[in-house]
């Protein structure tokens, strides 16, 4: 079966440092591999996403960048963190146009 | 352009009684449909969804919904609910031919009261 991961599940940043979250999904070759933002009280956000490696897809300008260096790999990254950063982000994958699978989200508070 | 609107923000209901949770789409191609539930500080969990065949679609939880292609709709249904329902809960469809995206609905957030 497959499984998605994200670490860390909490992070406490200050503003202007940088960012590196990391998702990884086992069990399956090739997955779409989304990123979402929540906002405090707003729906979700699509960051990012990816139909393989090393394409990346932003749906949102701003001071976050993704990668996928590997298959089943998916980093969101910033080189300055904002206030307005601060969220719950989420990665997802998916096949083809069906269904998106979750992970557990990592929150993110920026100081 | 596609969308997903989902009519209340809030839904509270008292445990025990019936809850239904309306989603409607607009959209020039057909589409899939998916409702996922939210619990805090959780991921998002698939609860149901609509490919293609009986309209009528059972999920996980008690959870049902009816796929109404002429009023655009997906409205979610559970006949008796329970305080562990408590939780937010999204509708989202994927236009087909569409990049792989899934358009998403704001959101209801299930409120029991017990």
């Amino acid at each position: 079966s497959q499984t998605i991961h994200q670490w860390p599940a909490t992070l406490v940043q200050p503003v202007g440092s940088p960012l590196s979250l990391e998702c990884t999904v086992e069990g399956t070759s090739n997955p779409n591999l989304y990123w979402y933002r929540q906002a405090a009280g707003r729906g979700l956000q699509l960051l990012f996403y990816s139909v393989g490696i090393g394409q990346i897809s932003s749906e949102v300008p701003q001071n976050l960048s993704a990668s996928r260096p590997q298959d089943r790999q998916f980093i969101l990254s910033s080189k300055k963190l904002l206030l307005s950063d601060s969220g719950f982000y989420l990665c997802a994958w998916g096949q083809g146009y069906y269904e998106q699978y979750f992970g557990p989200g990592t929150r993110l508070t920026v100081t | 352009a596609q969308s997903v609107t989902q009519l209340d923000s809030q839904v509270p209901v008292f445990e025990e009684a019936p809850v239904e949770l309306r989603c409607n789409y607009s959209s020039s191609v057909s589409v899939y449909l998916f409702w996922y539930v939210q619990y805090p500080n959780q991921g998002l969990q698939l609860l149901l969804k609509y490919l293609s065949g009986s309209t009528l679609v059972k999920g996980i939880n008690g959870f049902e919904a009816e796929f109404n292609k002429s009023q655009t709709s997906f409205h979610l249904r559970k006949p008796s609910v329970h305080i562990s329902d408590t939780a937010e809960y999204f509708c989202a469809v994927s236009p087909r031919g569409s990049n792989y995206q899934l358009i998403w609905g704001a959101g209801t957030k299930l409120i029991i009261k017990p």
